[in-house]
């Protein structure tokens, strides 16, 4: 049974540019959502995405957008980088959105993400 | 809102040590805690957790009491392995997403 994969696991994109990161649920799991962790510190939470909208949204500006298809797999889109947008961003699945508990919380390995 | 303190890494222990990882947490309600581990280059793995007071959440010999009263989830094992190396993250769950302690490397030395 798969887990969350998350793709690329390493890009290198200059600042100014636009990247865009893939994750896969996790078999049975209908919500997807990213968190970005820089180096040295813990994961803030981006948004969360349910039904292909977003659902709920953390302290972040609206370069980091964001995408989820019919078969629940979602993208992390990010336009004119900065260089303090390095960080590795992890991807977590669950079932059953906000409304319903999120239950089974899985993080995948995470794409790492270096802006020069 | 809600937010998690973890004691500042890094602790290096020798093999067969005691240890604790101190983690305190401000809340609203009621919330859900837990440890997390994360080992190089990899993503986050769930070690435990315990979603009510005086829950005592336990694996791989790593045990944490939900203390309301001190708003505190100490991680403690009673004796480490090499192999517990990495870096180790409180969080809560108040919502419906998580708020992460800033981690604390832990190396333990042969």
């Amino acid at each position: 049974d798969a887990g969350v994969t998350q793709s690329p696991t390493h890009l290198i994109k200059t600042r100014g540019q636009q990247v865009t990161l893939r994750c896969s649920p996790k078999s049975g799991h209908d919500t997807v959502s990213w968190y970005q962790q820089a180096l040295g510190q813990g994961p803030q939470f981006i948004f969360q995405y349910y039904e292909e909208e977003e659902r709920q949204r953390g302290n972040f500006p609206d370069r980091f957008s964001g995408h989820q298809f019919p078969n629940y797999s979602s993208e992390l889109n990010v336009n004119a980088l900065l260089l303090g947008d390095s960080a590795l961003y992890l991807c977590a699945s669950s079932l059953g959105g906000w409304s319903r508990g999120n239950y089974g919380y899985t993080f995948g390995s995470g794409t790492r993400l270096t802006v020069v | 809102g809600n937010s998690v303190t973890q004691m500042e890494g890094p602790v290096t222990l020798s093999e067969e040590a005691f240890l604790t990882i101190n983690c305190t947490y401000t809340a609203t309600g009621y919330p859900s805690l837990f440890w997390y581990v994360q080992y190089p280059g990899e993503g986050l793995q769930l070690l435990l957790k315990a979603t009510k007071a005086d829950d005592k959440g336990s694996n791989k010999g790593f045990e944490a009491t939900y203390r309301k009263e001190t708003t505190s989830f100490h991680l403690e094992k009673g004796s480490v392995q090499v192999s517990d190396s990495a870096v180790y993250f409180c969080a809560l769950r108040g919502g419906q997403n998580f708020v992460f302690g800033p981690g604390t490397r832990l190396s333990v030395l042969p």
